[in-house]
């Protein structure tokens, strides 16, 4: 069964720091691979795509990167704001799979003053 | 911007109950989608149309039908609620056939079954 495994669970982070959340997946083929950000009661938004074949992939100070020969993709948070505060949901798309999505349980980042 | 609008954002039924949730998309898009999200399981995909009257089943279809009936309106409908369907329900839209495109969510809507 495809999985995709995120962690830590959580994070609590001081404001102005740097912190990376991990994703380790085991979809394969897949077409690409995306990074949600999920603001509490809100719904996901896109932060990040990127196909098989690339290696990294920036939005602001947000930073993806991927491994595909290791199955394992990563998002760096730079200099961290209070409104980094939220859910990161790490998403892996199968190449033959349409609509059907596969989701990470996501990384609950908190961001203190 | 894509607005993906979803009726109720809170909402309290009783076990039996038939109950709807209604999803709105203002930017013509042919795919729409309804997950469930609960603490620790991730985004489970329940039903996605890819166009008006067309729907497919997705990982857990199971007490669940949909209904659409018109492009831009994509109804999730619980037959029989029951406790275990107490959830965070996500709709999504997205353009294209293509896996390229990203999928854009509503804010969902938290249903509690008593």
């Amino acid at each position: 069964k495809n999985q995709v495994e995120q962690s830590p669970q959580s994070l609590i982070i001081l404001e102005g720091k740097n912190c990376t959340l991990q994703c380790n997946y085991t979809v394969s083929p897949f077409s690409n691979l995306r990074w949600y950000k999920q603001d509490t009661g809100r719904g996901p938004v896109s932060l990040t795509i990127m196909t098989f074949s690339e290696n990294t992939k920036s939005n602001g100070r947000y930073t993806a990167t991927l491994d595909a020969d290791t199955k394992q993709s990563s998002l760096h948070i730079t200099a961290s704001q209070l409104s980094d505060s939220a859910s990161y949901i790490c998403v892996v798309i199968p190449k033959a799979a349409g609509n059907k999505l596969t989701f990470g349980g996501g990384t609950r980042v908190l961001v203190k003053p | 911007d894509v607005k993906v609008t979803q009726s109720s954002r809170y909402l309290v039924k009783r076990t039996g109950e038939k109950v709807f949730l209604e999803c709105v998309q203002d930017m013509d898009h042919e795919n729409m989608f309804w997950y469930r999200q609960d603490p620790g399981l991730g985004l489970r995909l329940i039903y996605f149309s890819y166009d008006v009257k067309m729907k497919e089943k997705g990982d857990i279809p199971e007490g669940y039908s949909v209904s659409r009936e018109k492009k831009e309106r994509f109804s999730l409908i619980l037959e029989s609620a029951s406790t275990n369907q107490t959830s965070m329900y996500l709709c999504a839209s997205r353009q294209g056939q293509g896996n390229g495109q990203p999928q854009h969510f509503g804010d969902g809507t938290r249903l509690s079954i008593l």
